[in-house]
């Protein structure tokens, strides 16, 4: 079964740091790009960031750019993204997804969701 | 305010047709970029429904299509049933913001 387990979340106090990882199962994970996407408390969906298949290419939305670093380890078949700086309004659940081909694309859609892993940022 | 605009809200009785709108500009729909949409079930992940503008994933069910023209895409349920009533999300990618981007959702009710 095709499935990808998030964990890591939780409370932070602004300012503080927190790791996300996206563990992938059922697939060969090491032959697609991955993405996070976020959805804050009753409202809709943000993309965050992408990744190539290799980890050699990252893209990442403008209000997370400097702030949170998306990276992969193919030989554990887990995704993670480290947000650091962290701000109120980046409380949200965090989901990832699966992209279908090895290079993110402007045409990509994102077919294999996670369950998501909430994080709270607050003092 | 989101990149791709959709209705907040739209309803329809059991067997009736809904439309969900998805209205977005020239960096990207109309720039040619293809449209997803999503379906998200109350307290759980979103789940694609549609890919590249026209296609459905292996076990979604062939009520559901999407369309697309110039700078808009469309998701029709020509008959609605009970377990339709979700949240449901259009996406694309914006060459202007150099990033995907979702549409604000359409809440469906089934009346």
């Amino acid at each position: 079964e095709v499935q990808l387990v998030e964990s890591g979340g939780g409370l932070v106090q602004p300012g503080g740091s927190l790791r996300l990882s996206c563990a992938a199962s059922g697939f060969s994970f090491s032959s697609y790009a991955m993405t996070w996407v976020r959805q804050a408390p009753g409202k809709g969906l943000e993309w965050v960031s992408s990744i190539s298949a290799t980890g050699g290419t990252t893209y990442s939305a403008d209000s997370v750019k400097g702030r949170f670093t998306i990276s992969r380890d193919n030989s554990k078949n887990t995704l993670y993204l480290q947000m650091n700086s962290l701000r109120a309004e980046d409380t949200a659940v965090y989901y990832c997804a699966k992209n279908p081909r090895r290079e993110p694309r402007g045409d990509d859609d994102f077919d294999i969701w996670g369950q998501g892993t909430m994080v709270h940022v607050s003092s | 305010q989101s990149v791709l605009t959709q209705p907040p809200s739209v309803s329809g009785a059991p067997g009736q047709r809904v439309t969900i709108s998805c209205t977005g500009s020239s960096s990207n729909i109309g720039a040619g970029f293809d449209v997803h949409w999503y379906q998200q079930l109350p307290g759980t992940a979103p789940k694609l429904l549609i890919y590249g503008n026209t296609n459905r994933p292996s076990g979604v069910p062939d009520r559901f299509s999407g369309s697309n023209s110039g700078t808009s895409a469309s998701l029709v349920i020509p008959g609605l049933q009970a377990e339709d009533e979700a949240d449901y999300y259009c996406q694309s990618y914006d060459s202007s913001l150099n990033g995907w981007v979702f549409g604000g959702g359409t809440k469906l009710t089934v009346l």
